[in-house]
């Protein structure tokens, strides 16, 4: 199995662009997740989709940030415009399955590293 | 809210010694999970942790799941080059599905 795909690897824009981070999970995995990973906080959990449906958008720190999961096997995490402060780097994760009281664990991508200037 | 609390931030350890990082929960957790990030790459799941008490062994590392669900410890024997990264723990709170991290331990060999 080819793992979770994150597309691009390195993303380099300028404030007020618009930036689409593109990811694939793993075949078969119901559960897919958008992360943000900064120094400062930490991983952060941005959205969590279930069966293509979105169920906690609850980290998506505002409005320029929106997510969509088409089908099973493709998502996009976009932001519009960008601002330096989304500087970060970002991971989808897929899992089997939907979160409950024992979870099954997480399939990280490889992240795409995000640099507004 | 709830949270996870990992100890320490970072830990310096010369090659051959042993290293632990610690997680408190504010909360009781269904299960603790560990992933271990490498620097530059992204984080990689090790073990899941279920039972009060349980206690796995991976080579040279052993997980421990307090009896309370609580908390958690990883502790790794005779430290190698190949452990360097940052070790995480996360797990879901019985109220919740939603995984809380820790903020991570970063394993640096001293030269």
């Amino acid at each position: 199995d080819a793992g979770v795909i994150q597309s691009p690897r390195h993303e380099v824009t300028e404030m007020g662009q618009e930036v689409t981070l593109r990811c694939k999970p793993i075949s078969g995995h119901n559960s897919l997740f958008w992360y943000r990973q900064t120094m400062m906080r930490g991983l952060e959990l941005l959205i969590y989709f279930n069966n293509n449906v979105p169920i906690d958008d609850s980290g998506m720190p505002e409005d320029r940030f929106s997510a969509k999961m088409p089908n099973a096997s493709f998502s996009t995490l976009k932001i519009q415009p960008s601002e330096p402060r989304d500087s970060a780097v970002y991971f989808c994760a897929s899992t089997e399955g939907p979160l409950g009281s024992y979870n099954s664990p997480l399939h990280f991508g490889n992240g795409t590293r995000l640099t507004v200037t | 809210g709830q949270q996870v609390m990992q100890i320490p931030q970072y830990q310096h350890v010369q090659e051959g010694e042993d290293f632990t990082t610690y997680c408190n929960s504010s909360t009781t957790l269904s299960n603790i999970q560990w992933y271990k990030q490498r620097p530059g790459g992204h984080p990689v799941f090790l073990i899941q942790l279920v039972k009060s008490g349980e206690v796995k062994k991976q080579k040279r590392l052993t997980f421990q799941f307090g009896e309370a669900k609580k908390n958690s410890s990883l502790h790794i024997t005779a430290t190698q080059t190949t452990d360097v990264g940052t070790y995480f723990c996360a797990g879901p709170p019985r109220s919740n599905y939603q995984l809380i991290w820790g903020a991570g331990t970063k394993l640096i060999i001293k030269p």
